[in-house]
């Protein structure tokens, strides 16, 4: 399995509150993604990085930030939570962006 | 929008049996990805089509792609209760920068019984 650890794997909130996820690479990949996955969704993405300190949008990204300061740790915060960011939240990393993506085993968010 | 559609959304099947799932896309793209996932887990990459390949296998897994229908199929062959999973469709809307942004259909949930 690709060295992908996401933390926490689970958390529970309140509306309103700042969350950060974290998502940690041991494979020296330059790309890395945050997903959300919801039923009847799908997976969708809401930002990516292609380097350090170099990142952009997705699909779903209003009311999420990102940062990654290092190659190994990719950042996902949202600034004031809503029970509408409800969901799984799986981070992904990939040598290049023409390679297949190793995923990790998902956050699960419940903002009350 | 989501750019993959999937068919069925579920399907169950006796173990030894085959299964077909097949994927729609609505742009132009270079690649689609198949992936699956168990219950609980993170998306595992099973394969990757180009636009200029007709069909790939590896193991148990036929992949075929026409884009002229935009659509894609992913059998498995002599499935197994192990084979349990959802099954999702990837594609990368012919990005130019090839930043890796995948749009992933809703997935097919299949049931291997025993």
């Amino acid at each position: 399995d690709a060295g992908i650890t996401q933390s926490p794997r689970h958390k529970v909130t309140e509306t309103g509150t700042p969350v950060t996820l974290r998502c940690h690479q041991t494979e020296n990949h330059r790309y890395m993604y945050w997903y959300r996955q919801d039923p009847g969704h799908g997976l969708r993405l809401i930002h990516y990085s292609y380097g350090v300190k170099d990142t952009d949008k997705g699909e779903v990204s209003d009311g999420y930030s990102v940062s990654r300061s290092k190659t190994e740790d990719f950042l996902l915060t949202l600034e004031s939570a809503t029970s509408s960011q409800t969901s799984v939240y799986f981070c992904a990393i990939s040598e290049s962006g023409v390679q297949p993506q190793h995923f990790g085993d998902g956050t699960r968010l419940s903002i009350l | 929008s989501q750019q993959g559609e999937e068919d069925p959304q579920a399907l169950s099947i006796q173990e030894g049996e085959n299964a077909t799932m097949n994927c729609s896309y609505k742009t132009s793209i270079n690649n689609l990805q198949w992936y699956r996932q168990n219950s609980g887990r993170g998306l595992v990459h099973l394969i990757l089509i180009r636009s200029n390949e007709r069909e790939k296998h590896s193991g148990r897994l036929r992949v075929t792609l026409d884009t002229s229908k935009k659509s894609s199929s992913l059998l498995i062959t002599a499935s197994r209760a192990a084979d349990t999973a959802s099954y999702f469709c990837a594609t990368d809307g012919q990005s130019a920068s090839n930043t890796g942004k995948l749009i992933f259909g809703q997935g097919t949930t299949l049931q291997v019984k025993p």
